[in-house]
């Protein structure tokens, strides 16, 4: 079974600074996706980003890229120029190919300092 | 705004009492997918219905049992609740176009927080 683990539970940013999240997983497989989801106080999960893993380039979304190593089974968030609005629960998730539920981690939340 | 909407966002109930929730998918998706949050963790797969047929489930006992409807809704029905179901379950809808690739995104409701005391 694919386990998906975030080392660190919570996270704290200034304003404007770069933060890295960490998350590592755990498969056999070779084909899989791989995401980070925002969970503010309003509590819908939104997607931040998405990394297919046959794609070697790492995904790029405005303030917010990804460091993917498939050797290591590393996926880690970085999130540039941070925001207020940036502060909420981050989950690193896990989806095999085709129509399969998305594995979880148990997220790390993130403060930014004003 | 997702386009998926659940229903109720709050609910409290005895233990031993059962619990209806209601997920609304958006609009063209064909498969929907239940997760349950407890407090401070991630959330855990329930299970998932595409084209009204369960095709996949989690460590859940048979007292968590569902439904999905032709226009793609869908309810999760919890049995002789406890204690321990209190959590935030959120519902997912996403598009399966019947490939092994990945199909798309799977966008989430604002979640039911389920309360039982």
């Amino acid at each position: 079974a694919q386990t998906v683990t975030q080392s660190q539970p919570e996270m704290s940013v200034q304003e404007a600074e770069t933060v890295t999240l960490s998350c590592t997983y755990d498969t056999s497989e070779s084909d899989y996706y791989l995401f980070w989801y925002k969970q503010p106080p309003s509590r819908q999960m939104i997607l931040v980003i998405r990394q297919e893993a046959y794609k070697q380039q790492n995904a790029t979304e405005n303030r917010f890229s990804v460091n993917f190593q498939k050797a290591a089974k590393s996926f880690s968030l970085k999130i540039s120029d941070s925001q207020l609005g940036d502060a909420a629960m981050y989950f690193c998730a896990y989806r095999s190919g085709g129509n399969t539920p998305l594995v979880f981690g148990k997220g790390t939340r993130l403060s930014v300092i004003a | 705004e997702t386009g998926v909407t659940q229903s109720p966002t709050h609910l409290i109930k005895t233990r031993g009492q059962q619990v209806t929730l209601r997920c609304s998918s958006q609009s063209g998706h064909n498969t929907v997918s239940w997760y349950q949050q407890a407090l401070g963790q991630g959330p855990q797969f329930i299970f998932q219905y595409y084209r009204e047929e369960e095709n996949g489930r989690g460590n859940f006992p048979p007292r968590f049992s569902g439904l999905q409807f032709p226009n793609y809704s869908s309810e999760l029905n919890v049995n002789a609740l406890e204690l321990d179901d209190s959590a935030l379950y959120l519902c997912a809808s996403s598009w399966d176009r019947g490939t092994p690739t990945l199909n798309t995104e799977a966008f989430f409701g604002q979640g039911t927080r389920l309360t039982v005391v």
